[in-house]
């Protein structure tokens, strides 16, 4: 019963690298998120897609792609990073994507951009 | 999309209760209140939800007045294990659910 799986746990990249998050869920939930978190900030929404084949922008969506693979898989891309990107990223998930429902959250990604 | 305000930081003692206030003026007919916790280094997890008056779990109560302007989280008889970032959240329209800078709440012995 794994909930959101995000991997990696830890990544290092130096400017200009591209790499991707991976998140999966297994609790066949529509909707999906990823947010970021930098240091004693609040969460900041990235991009989310509403169901299978959908995705949209959220507050802060410059300089990452995503890609929602299948209903369980949701991932993020940095094409090339930049150290303003260092941060903790979350993925999460919930089941119809309405404000009245449960945000199940991964256990994160912490990056550093040098 | 309702925006919400909270204080950034509280003190509180073991054994206290707690209260946090959130402030969503611009809430819409629609939108429910929900809470959640984040621990240092994980993802924030659900600590409870409603639409108007008062709701009890086993963790928390929420308590909404008849205009839903604002709602408080009332923690009953802290522990220092609930130091922790407190959040609210007041969105429809599945998606775009946006968090403010949330509540840090210490607990001292």
């Amino acid at each position: 019963n794994a909930g959101v799986t995000q991997t990696p746990k830890f990544q290092v990249l130096k400017t200009g690298q591209s790499m991707t998050l991976q998140c999966a869920q297994d609790m066949n939930h529509n909707s999906m998120y990823w947010y970021r978190q930098d240091p004693g900030m609040g969460l900041r929404l990235i991009y989310y897609s509403a169901s299978e084949g959908t995705t949209d922008k959220g507050e802060v969506p410059n300089g990452y792609n995503v890609s929602r693979l299948n209903k369980r898989e949701f991932s993020l891309r940095l094409e090339s990073a930049a150290p303003s990107q260092t941060s903790v990223y979350f993925c999460a998930s919930s089941l119809r994507g309405s404000g009245n429902e449960k945000l199940f959250f991964g256990s994160g990604t912490q990056l550093s951009v040098l | 999309l309702a925006k919400t305000t909270q204080p950034i930081s509280m003190d509180s003692y073991e054994g206290q209760e707690v209260n946090i206030t959130c402030s969503h003026n611009n809430i819409a007919t629609n939108d429910y209140i929900t809470w959640y916790q984040q621990f240092p280094s994980q993802g924030p997890r659900f600590i409870i939800q409603g639409y108007k008056t008062k709701v009890t779990n086993e963790v928390a109560s929420l308590f909404i007045p008849a205009d839903r302007k604002s709602s408080t989280l009332s923690l009953p008889r802290v522990s220092l294990s609930d130091t922790a970032v407190y959040y609210c959240l007041a969105a429809l329209r599945g998606g775009k659910l946006i968090f403010g800078q949330g509540t840090e709440l210490s607990v001292k012995p």
